[in-house]
């Protein structure tokens, strides 16, 4: 079946502007994850939601991150007044569930460049 | 909270000779480790995993050793392939209750054919 996908792939945006990501994750996975992988960087947790619960967002570098999810499926990340150290790509995850961890599949990321 | 170190940061090897790749992690609780490879440009696969009731774990040219109480485990590749130049990263899941990954800084493998 199909796999993790995200939207755009690239975004240039301008210091100051708001952004919104996309990630469709794989049908019938109730985890969703968002990490972010700056240049040369290992990837960084930003948030996490399971099925109906409170999402853990203790990743989130600031109050400019938000994220939701929807109908338990689609998710959206939004970076409110954008910052140049927000440049990265941003990459969702999506796993079965949470009885025992399980692999996470990844997206192709965004790539968000901040000017 | 969870913290992941991952040496090297760069390793360069001939083809078929063997590398390994070692992380340390802090969170004792810890109880899930994965592998990803990342090949330029594209997105992170997992290689192989690993979880903390298991000392060892192979697939092939692959395997993965954990060790608890040193709260270290290490990734071996033998017999390398140029195709296995990519860069690697470890992680760490720090609770059995959200799967989050906290993840090493990576390590970039050139095999040299």
């Amino acid at each position: 079946g199909a796999g993790v996908s995200q939207s755009p792939s690239n975004k240039v945006t301008e210091k100051g502007k708001d952004v919104e990501l996309r990630c469709d994750p794989i049908s019938g996975h109730t985890a969703l994850y968002w990490y972010r992988q700056s240049l040369g960087q290992g990837l960084e947790f930003l948030i996490y939601f399971q099925g109906n619960s409170a999402p853990d967002k203790s990743g989130l570098p600031s109050d400019r991150f938000s994220a939701e999810r929807t109908g338990g499926s689609v998710s959206t990340l939004t970076i409110q007044r954008t910052q140049q150290e927000d440049s990265a790509v941003y990459l969702c995850a999506s796993s079965l569930g949470i009885l025992v961890v399980n692999e996470q599949f990844f997206g192709p990321g965004t790539r968000l460049t901040v000017l | 909270g969870e913290n992941v170190e991952q040496h090297p940061s760069t390793l360069s090897v001939q083809e078929g000779d063997s590398a390994v790749i070692k992380c340390t992690y802090s969170d004792s609780a810890s109880n899930y480790f994965p592998w990803y490879k990342q090949e330029l440009g594209k997105r992170p696969q997992l290689i192989i995993d690993i979880r903390s009731n298991v000392g060892e774990k192979k697939d092939q040219r692959i395997a993965v050793t954990l060790n608890k109480t040193a709260k270290h485990f290490s990734l071996h590749i033998t017999e390398t392939q140029p195709e296995d130049s990519a860069v690697y990263f470890c992680a760490a899941s720090p609770s059995s209750n959200t799967g989050k990954l906290i993840f090493g800084q990576g390590t970039t493998l050139q095999v040299k054919p």
